[in-house]
């Protein structure tokens, strides 16, 4: 089972529409929980860290169901610049030093068509 | 945000022979940094991680005497890909954590694009 498993897409979604995509990670002692967005043939960016309580940053929210082991990212009001590929990334936690590197998904496409 | 860079950003070379990349954190102090390689339509894969001033570990897969890390200072880690071969093309991309802030944020290099013919 992979550790960490996205929806590849493409999601195609029309400008202005509101697109959800979720992840699953299969290590329960994950801590850390983020989103991050990848142009093409460019590096990750941090797009949102994801926390218990849920978090909105703008257009965009992420939740975590820690008992299901599931994160999501939803977008409101899309637009054309959403078009990346988005991230869905865990650290098994912060020990201060040692080998806790992400692990990442391979990343959902997301097309936003105008 | 922190900044992170990575030189060189594209390079093309001989099978057999050895690719320097380097990685600098340009306004904080790294005390771990982190290298990955992400191949075409696959995810980033962790290949090793460095702290500064002792041994890189290496994830498991990873050939360390192929894939040489030095993390000479808080700022600076170098990845050395030996005697290259055409499986070894790929778009490495390092991270760095802030060793002050004690979170877990990674904040990524641009990454090197490395074709070896």
């Amino acid at each position: 089972r992979k550790e960490v498993e996205q929806d590849p897409g493409p999601f195609n979604v029309p400008e202005g529409a509101t697109v959800a995509f979720n992840c699953t990670y299969s290590n329960s002692a994950s801590q850390s929980f983020f989103w991050y967005r990848q142009d093409c043939r460019k590096e990750p960016k941090l797009l949102m860290s994801v926390y218990s309580s849920g978090n909105e940053d703008g257009r965009f929210t992420a939740q975590l169901n820690r008992a299901s082991q599931y994160i999501s990212l939803l977008i409101r009001d899309s637009k054309l610049s959403d078009s990346a590929t988005y991230l869905c990334v865990v650290n098994i936690g912060y020990s201060g030093g040692g080998a806790d590197g992400l692990t990442f998904g391979k990343g959902t496409h997301l097309i936003i068509q105008p | 945000g922190a900044v992170v860079s990575q030189h060189p950003s594209r390079v093309i070379c001989k099978s057999g022979t050895s690719v320097k990349i380097e990685c600098r954190s340009l306004d904080f102090q790294a005390t771990t940094m982190f290298w990955y390689r992400q191949f075409p339509k696959q995810s980033l894969m962790l290949m090793a991680t460095s702290n500064e001033g002792s041994k890189a570990t290496y994830e498991q897969g990873v050939e360390k005497d192929k894939f040489l890390i030095n993390h000479a200072s808080l700022t600076l880690s170098t990845l050395t890909v030996t005697s290259a071969h055409p499986e070894d093309s790929s778009f490495y991309i390092c991270s760095a954590r802030d060793g002050e802030t004690r979170t877990d944020t990674q904040y990524f290099g641009p990454g090197t694009r490395l074709t070896v013919l």
